[in-house]
């Protein structure tokens, strides 16, 4: 049972280039979303989606792109890195908003 | 705002003594649930306990217990006879209409 994949676990970006964070999770939820992890700021909403076809915007969204094509996949993308987007980013998913939230593995990015 | 507080950055617990980490949090939403999340230096989101708002017990889970205090919006979890495993990151976790609203986050050192 995989849970919840992210890839990468590690990347380093320089400024203005663009890429895409994929999630996969095989537990059918309906919920997904996008975090990142800041020192000293807990984790905070990027993106999310409440099933495919449908996204919306988080407490930070400035900056990235998601779609959701499949229950399965959400995919982050940054469309032109800068170095505030360094940074950890997890993404998750869970059957409800009141279930346990399932996250991947992490990434951390560096831009330079 | 709807914010989680975790007043507490870092706190060190002897190995098998007792430690209580605090969490208050702000809501207009009556219908929510609370988690505490664990995050060891693997970078893994793992949950440790769960309460669901419109509940007055307060969960446990083996040695991980809460002191939820609906009307005070205060939410600790304690955590007995505290193991060297138990060295960790915790958050603190509130549901919203569609994410989870995450505390900044409380380090726990456990000394043998």
């Amino acid at each position: 049972n995989a849970g919840v994949t992210q890839t990468p676990k590690f990347q380093v970006l320089k400024t203005g280039q663009s890429m895409t964070l994929q999630c996969a999770q095989d537990m059918n939820h309906e919920y997904m979303s996008w975090y990142r992890q800041d020192p000293g700021m807990g984790l905070r909403l990027i993106h999310y989606s409440v099933g495919a076809g449908i996204t919306d915007q988080g407490e930070v969204p400035n900056g990235y792109n998601v779609s959701r094509s499949t229950t399965e996949d959400f995919p982050l993308r940054l469309l032109s890195a800068a170095p505030s987007q360094t940074s950890v980013y997890f993404c998750a998913s869970s059957y409800l908003r009141s279930t346990e939230a399932f996250f991947g593995q992490g990434t951390r990015l560096t831009v330079v | 705002a709807q914010t989680v507080t975790q007043s507490q950055p870092e706190m060190s617990v002897q190995e098998a003594e007792t430690v209580t980490l605090s969490c208050t949090y702000d809501t207009s939403e009556s219908d929510y649930y609370l988690f505490w999340y664990k995050q060891p230096p693997s970078r893994q989101m793992i949950l440790v306990i769960r309460q669901e708002a419109y509940k007055q017990q307060n969960a446990t889970e083996n040695r991980f217990s809460v002191n939820f205090q609906k009307a005070a919006k205060s939410f600790s979890l304690k955590i007995s006879d505290s193991q060297l495993g138990d060295a960790a990151m915790y958050f603190c976790v509130r549901t919203g209409a569609n994410n989870l609203f995450f505390g900044t986050g409380t380090r726990l050192t456990v000394i043998p």
